[in-house]
């Protein structure tokens, strides 16, 4: 159980341009689901915490504008880079805390999307 | 404020050697929990074990096992007899229990487990 489906796994696109990635909660609900950067051989840092129905919350630093989250269903959410540059170019992950109503269950995290901005 | 070290970069061991990984946690709360995850070169995080701050048993799971000590704020991660398998990104995570997801996560591991 708690799997958590993450689309396209690889996108290449023209700096300019913008690029949707999809996160799903396919055997349970989400209220909330993360999503995070991870650089090359780096850690992962929390963008942005997703949560159904209202406004995404975003971590110091990180660009609202810059990277739309819209969790439109308990099942989905997704984020969408705009006018991407470059240095946008990264791994991003999304994650959704399991079936568990408890704040120590773990979080589950799809495969993640690697964008390359040319 | 919170934070999670992973001194250790990058480990090489010869297959069916014991390894272990160190994580070491700063946290002031008395509430939090500690994870640790399994990142493979295809990408996806793993779910290997959570473990919360009243529980300082040990924990055996396979070749798995992990050892949590509040006195060192350590929970750190050995692997008995490695194996090509293994090699991988691991990750040690700090999160609070005051009703927050929110995870820190160290720096990761990379374990390469040589045939």
């Amino acid at each position: 159980g708690a799997v958590v489906s993450q689309h396209p796994s690889r996108v290449i696109c023209k700096s300019g341009t913008s690029v949707k990635i999809e996160c799903r909660s396919l055997d349970f609900q989400a209220t909330t689901m993360f999503w995070y950067r991870q650089f090359p051989k780096q850690s992962l840092m929390l963008m942005a915490t997703s949560n159904e129905g209202s406004k995404a919350t975003y971590e110091q630093g990180v660009e609202k504008d810059k990277f739309l989250i819209n969790h439109a269903s308990l099942t989905l959410s997704t984020l969408t880079v705009t006018s991407a540059h470059p240095e946008d170019s990264s791994f991003y992950i999304c994650s959704a805390p399991g079936q568990s109503s408890s704040y120590n269950s773990p979080l589950h995290f799809g495969n993640g999307t690697r964008l390359t901005v040319t | 404020a919170q934070k999670v070290t992973q001194a250790q970069t990058e480990i090489s061991v010869v297959e069916k050697e014991d390894v272990t990984l160190d994580c070491v946690y700063e946290t002031r709360d008395t509430t939090y929990y500690l994870f640790w995850y399994k990142q493979p070169p295809s990408g996806e995080l793993v779910f290997l074990i959570r473990r919360n701050s009243f529980d300082e048993q040990n924990e055996i799971s396979g070749r798995y096992s992990w050892n949590f000590q509040k006195s060192t704020s350590s929970f750190n991660f050995t692997i008995t007899a490695s194996q090509v398998v293994d090699s991988a990104v691991y990750f040690c995570a700090l999160s609070l229990g005051s009703g927050t997801y929110k995870y820190i996560f160290g720096t990761g591991t990379r374990l390469k487990v040589l045939a």
